[in-house]
């Protein structure tokens, strides 16, 4: 138990469906994170969330869609998703200064098909 | 903007030998410096931290030490273990505490 919970684990959709992410942390970290890891590439941070606020947006298709309704839960609703979408995305948080590091979750490993 | 560079693995050594993992980084102002490691099928775990040049970050028998006059950031273990096979990620911080940026990884697979 990192501090930060994925659910679920593992998800297989098609792409037509409408599915969500969910990450929890009660670390009372300020700032929330959706990263996503995909077989040999590095990891592209995807969105950031500071005191529920998103921050960063890097570029990242409307087909993703976060949410960060207060400070200790954020949600990845995914819609129409592509095969290429298929990876492991982590859901991290982090209090908002230079001396701490990021906690990430086990993450969700998300297949399209 | 910033940036972490990091030996491509996979690094492959039998137990007992020395590992050291490579990094560098690009950063403006005075950055904090992670290593992370992951298991597989895991998230990633922070393995070691340093916050200003100079210091030397260490645990489970890794060490780096932030470099700033080589802006670098190199992991050693003197005694590898078959359970440290995993994937090493460097990793930096920006000024502000709001952006981590990663390397590429490197994989480390110790045979007995």
């Amino acid at each position: 138990e990192t501090g930060v919970t994925q659910t679920p684990r593992h998800l297989v959709m098609g792409m037509t469906n409408k599915k969500s992410l969910k990450c929890e942390q009660h670390l009372g970290h300020n700032a929330m994170y959706w990263y996503k890891q995909s077989a040999k590439k590095p990891l592209e941070l995807m969105f950031v969330y500071s005191l529920e606020e998103r921050v960063e947006n890097n570029s990242v298709p409307s087909r993703f869609s976060p949410e960060c309704p207060n400070s200790s839960h954020l949600f990845l609703h995914l819609h129409t998703l592509q095969p290429e979408d298929s990876a492991l995305y982590l859901c991290a948080s982090s209090q908002d200064n230079r001396q701490g590091g990021y906690t990430f979750g086990s993450g969700t490993r998300l297949t399209v098909v | 903007g910033n940036s972490v560079t990091q030996m491509e693995g996979p690094v492959t050594l039998s137990e007992e030998a020395f590992l050291t993992i490579n990094c560098t980084y690009t950063a403006t102002g005075y950055p904090s410096l992670f290593w992370y490691v992951q298991y597989p099928g895991e998230g990633l775990q922070l393995l070691l931290k340093a916050t200003k040049a100079d210091d030397k970050g260490s645990n489970k028998g890794f060490e780096a030490t932030y470099r700033k006059e080589t802006t670098s950031f190199h992991l050693e273990k003197g005694s590898v273990q078959v359970s440290d096979s995993a994937v090493y990620f460097c990793a930096l911080l920006n000024n502000a505490g709001n952006m981590l940026t990663f390397g590429g990884g490197t994989r480390l697979m110790v045979k007995p």
